[in-house]
């Protein structure tokens, strides 16, 4: 079974910090790559995702993540977090029998 | 929002007792997916559906089963409910992209 580690469970940044969350993965075929971001209370939503081309990918509300093949890992970054990303965030890959594999999620608190 | 809806969205029930959720789909998308969600682990895959009455087990399926007899449908069934599947239950679509879309999810207690 494939499986993806997030090596940050909580993270606690101020305001106008700059954001890098890890993600590594163990399938060594072929990827598509995603993080999404789950608010309190509410499901997950698709921040951005990677397939192939470019491995630098931008998403919704300022999010990037950069896919490295030879390191099997895919780091979501902010180059200055708000409150209001405030929440957890999940990396997840689907394999080659779209079967998805998720983190186990860290949580992100940001102090105003 | 990928026109997904699960029903109910909160059960409490007895161990011991069957339970069925229901997760329902409006834009015909082939495959469907049934996670779990619990503190630290993350989401975990159920079983998914890759068209109707063509389902597959994921890493955490024993004491689940699922049915699809139609498109829009994905049911998720525990035979017998025990304590350690107190859970937040997400059903999932994959879309044309390979990301996925879920539902708002189904908070289960079994006392």
């Amino acid at each position: 079974a494939q499986s993806v580690s997030q090596h940050n469970h909580h993270v606690i940044l101020s305001e106008a910090a700059s954001l890098e969350l890890g993600c590594n993965y163990s399938y060594g075929g072929t990827v598509n790559l995603f993080w999404y971001v789950q608010y309190p209370g509410q499901h997950l939503q698709l921040l951005l995702k990677y397939f192939s081309g470019d491995p630098l990918v931008k998403g919704i509300k300022g999010f990037e993540a950069e896919f490295i093949k030879s390191k099997f890992s895919f780091n979501l970054r902010k180059p200055s977090v708000q409150w209001s990303d405030t929440a957890e965030y999940f990396c997840a890959v689907c394999d080659n029998f779209n079967k998805f594999y998720f983190g186990s999620g860290t949580k992100l608190n940001v102090k105003p | 929002d990928a026109g997904i809806t699960q029903s109910p969205r909160h059960k409490v029930t007895e161990t011991g007792t069957p339970v069925t959720l229901r997760c329902h789909q409006t834009e015909n998308h082939r495959y469907m997916y049934w996670y779990r969600q619990d503190p630290g682990h993350g989401l975990r895959l159920i079983h998914y559906s890759y068209g109707v009455k063509d389902t597959d087990k994921g890493e955490v399926s024993d004491g689940y089963s699922v049915s699809r007899s139609k498109t829009e449908d994905f049911l998720l069934t525990l035979e017998s409910a025990t304590s350690s599947q107190t859970s937040v239950y997400f059903c999932a679509i994959r879309g044309d992209s390979y990301e996925q879309y879920f539902g708002p999810g189904t908070r289960l207690t079994v006392t």
